[in-house]
């Protein structure tokens, strides 16, 4: 049972390229996340998917994109990328729908990105 | 909205000892508090949680305190041993809103 799986592990890119994240769950869950991590700010949440076919902004929306393709997959887009957006990123996934309002997050290894 | 601030930033202990990190969070009305560890190029783990109408709650070396009257709560860890070394992170909830995190503690256990 893998869990959470993101793609890729490491990504360097260059102002203004684009990207997407990768992310899959094999547990059947309703709702995912993409959060991303800082040196002193903890997690923050970029969009979240309360359930298949619906998404919605967390408190860090600007410069991403997000896609809940199926109930598996929730991929996190950049469309131009900034140093701002150097980060580690995390998704996540929880049992129930309503997104927020789940308690137990799951997670997945992260992407670190660096964007020169 | 809701603000959690957690202290100290790192922490050292020698194996055998015990470490307290603490939390504090803003809003009176959050009610769901767990807490996270996070091992060297993992992702976040749910380790242990409260609710807002329990004082306190243990599982074997883990124990988290929640003092609403202050708006603090603490994670406990007894005997720490060289795997409990990871980053841990507090988070606080109000209602249905989204979690909100502190700032995450860096725990070192020294054999």
């Amino acid at each position: 049972n893998a869990g959470v799986t993101q793609t890729p592990k490491f990504q360097v890119l260059k102002t203004g390229q684009s990207m997407t994240l990768q992310c899959a769950q094999d547990m059947n869950h309703n709702s995912m996340y993409w959060y991303r991590q800082d040196p002193g700010m903890g997690l923050r949440l970029i969009y979240y998917s309360a359930s298949e076919g619906t998404t919605d902004k967390g408190e860090v929306p600007n410069g991403y994109n997000v896609s809940r393709l199926n109930k598996r997959e929730f991929s996190l887009r950049l469309e131009s990328a900034a140093p701002s957006q150097t980060s580690v990123y995390f998704c996540a996934s929880s049992p129930g729908q309503g997104g927020p309002s789940n308690e137990k997050l799951f997670f997945g290894s992260g992407t670190q990105l660096s964007v020169l | 909205g809701e603000n959690v601030e957690q202290h100290p930033s790192t922490l050292s202990v020698q194996e055998g000892d015990s470490a307290v990190i603490k939390c504090t969070y803003s809003d009176s009305a959050s009610n769901y508090f767990p807490w996270y560890k996070q091992e060297l190029g993992k992702g976040p783990q749910l380790i242990i949680d409260i609710r807002s109408n329990v004082g306190e709650k243990k599982d074997q070396r883990i124990a988290v305190t929640l003092n609403k009257t202050a708006k603090h709560f603490s994670l406990h860890i007894t005997e720490t041993q060289p795997e409990d070394s990871a980053v841990y992170f507090c988070a606080a909830r109000t209602g249905f809103q989204k979690l909100v995190f502190g700032t995450g503690t860096r725990l070192l256990v020294s054999p």
